[in-house]
């Protein structure tokens, strides 16, 4: 079992360009979250997909914001344009089913200057 | 009200002591709890999960949960310095559209 997989793992870039993170998640997992961590405000989740639905996205933090998830094994995470603000940890996790653990990706550090 | 509310510490305990730390949530109708460990500049990992009042004993961790006072805590028993992270409490409700909300965890050093 591979885990939950991301990239990049760093990601260092400047003020107004777009970004985009990608996750695989475990095969089989049926839910996948994406979370935004921060000293300030722990971790947060920003858009929870089910069966590569958008379940839940009032997290995200505004329109510069989307996701997306075209198939089982595969999602990404887009901020455009990006802004300093945005600086923070970003961790994909699935889980099986909607009351199991979630398992984390080793996540994206992203750093906007 | 927080959703879920730990006291983010630092607990510091010298090593072969237990360490206890405590969650409190505010959902009635969750199920499931889990407790992930965070090691710095690591992903938060699964160390323990419960879904039943009472205790659950893995090793040297014990999870106790206590769903009418809406409580869960984790014990380290023989804390090791290897321990020192941080602790986040997750409960989590079944079904619909539930978000699983974490706690902002609490720090724990273990000190030789």
């Amino acid at each position: 079992d591979a885990g939950v997989i991301q990239s990049p793992r760093h990601e260092v870039t400047e003020m107004g360009q777009e970004v985009t993170l990608r996750c695989k998640p475990i095969s089989g997992h049926n839910s996948l979250f994406w979370y935004r961590q921060t000293m300030m405000r722990g971790l947060e989740l920003l858009i929870y997909f089910n069966n590569n639905v958008p379940i839940d996205d009032s997290g995200m933090p505004e329109d510069r914001f989307s996701a997306k998830m075209p198939n089982a094994s595969f999602s990404t995470l887009k901020i455009q344009p990006s802004e300093p603000r945005d600086s923070a940890v970003y961790f994909c996790a699935s889980s099986l089913g909607q009351k199991d653990p979630l398992h984390f990706g080793n996540g994206t550090r992203l750093t906007v200057t | 009200q927080k959703e879920v509310e730990q006291n983010s510490g630092p607990l510091s305990v010298p090593e072969g002591a237990i360490a206890s730390l405590n969650c409190t949530y505010s959902d009635r109708v969750s199920q499931s709890f889990f407790w992930y460990r965070q090691y710095s500049g690591k992903s938060p990992e699964l160390i323990m999960s419960i879904y039943s009042n009472g205790d659950k004993e893995d090793g040297r961790f014990t999870a106790q949960l206590n769903k009418a006072s809406q409580y869960v805590s984790l014990l380290i028993r023989d804390s090791q310095p290897s321990d020192s992270a941080t602790y986040l409490c997750a409960p989590r409700r079944s079904g619909g559209s539930y978000i699983p909300t974490f706690g902002r965890g609490t720090s724990l050093i273990v000190h030789p």
